[in-house]
């Protein structure tokens, strides 16, 4: 059975500073992993794809994979309140549909 | 990004009916599922919609419940039977992308059951 860990929070974050969403995933087979941003009321939006180890960037988005660790990370730079949301991580080993975890909520203070 | 038209949008419905909602999507798809988020929970795949046979379920979910169709690429539908007011959900169809493993969600279906 396929697990996905997030820390629930809220997490509080000031505008302005960055946000760090973190994510561990049981499954070693693992070869994709996405985060995904919704908002209250709304379908989940994808925002960030990773597949190898390292970061990548997009915009004041990064996100980190460490496959030896099973740990995915999303960093958000100058954090606004637009980014205040639940943030899903997710991840995929094969054919079957992504497992999410439950979700982080994100809170940016003004 | 693909793009997934889903309908209805919510509906109310009664105990023991049974609802049906659809699922569009464009041909930048492959794969199909089937997700349900329960009131302040994240997202659980019901099924993979196969096309042209029977869809494969997760665990919990059995077909009597959740019958699924796809009898084309593009289009699936999702039927919640005998509801009760346990079933009141939202179902989210998505999609795979053709070139990448990128998920897509469709606007979801808000289902309430009295």
């Amino acid at each position: 059975q396929k697990e996905v860990e997030q820390n629930s929070g809220p997490l509080s974050v000031p505008e302005g500073a960055i946000a760090s969403l973190n994510c561990t995933y049981s499954d070693r087979v693992s070869q994709s992993f996405f985060w995904y941003r919704q908002y209250s009321g709304k379908s989940p939006e994808l925002i960030m794809s990773i597949y190898s180890n390292g970061d990548k960037e997009d915009g004041r988005f990064t996100a980190q994979l460490n496959k030896a660790s099973q740990y995915v990370s999303l960093l958000i730079r100058d954090s606004q309140p637009s980014d205040s949301a639940t943030y899903l991580c997710a991840v995929i080993g094969g054919a079957d549909g992504l497992t999410f975890g439950k979700g982080t909520h994100l809170i940016i203070q003004p | 990004s693909a793009v997934i038209s889903q309908k209805p949008s919510r509906d109310i419905c009664q105990r023991g009916t049974s609802l049906t909602i659809q699922c569009q999507v464009d041909s930048q798809v492959t794969m199909m599922f089937w997700y349900r988020q329960q009131p302040g929970q994240s997202l659980t795949l019901i099924a993979t919609a196969n096309q042209g046979s029977e869809a494969t379920y997760e665990s919990g979910f059995v077909i009597d419940k959740f019958p699924i169709s796809r009898p084309n690429l593009t289009f699936s539908t999702l039927t919640v039977s005998n509801m009760s007011p346990e079933d009141s959900s939202i179902y989210l169809c998505s999609g795979r992308g053709v070139y990448t493993g990128e998920l897509f969600f469709g606007e979801g279906s808000r289902l309430t059951v009295l």
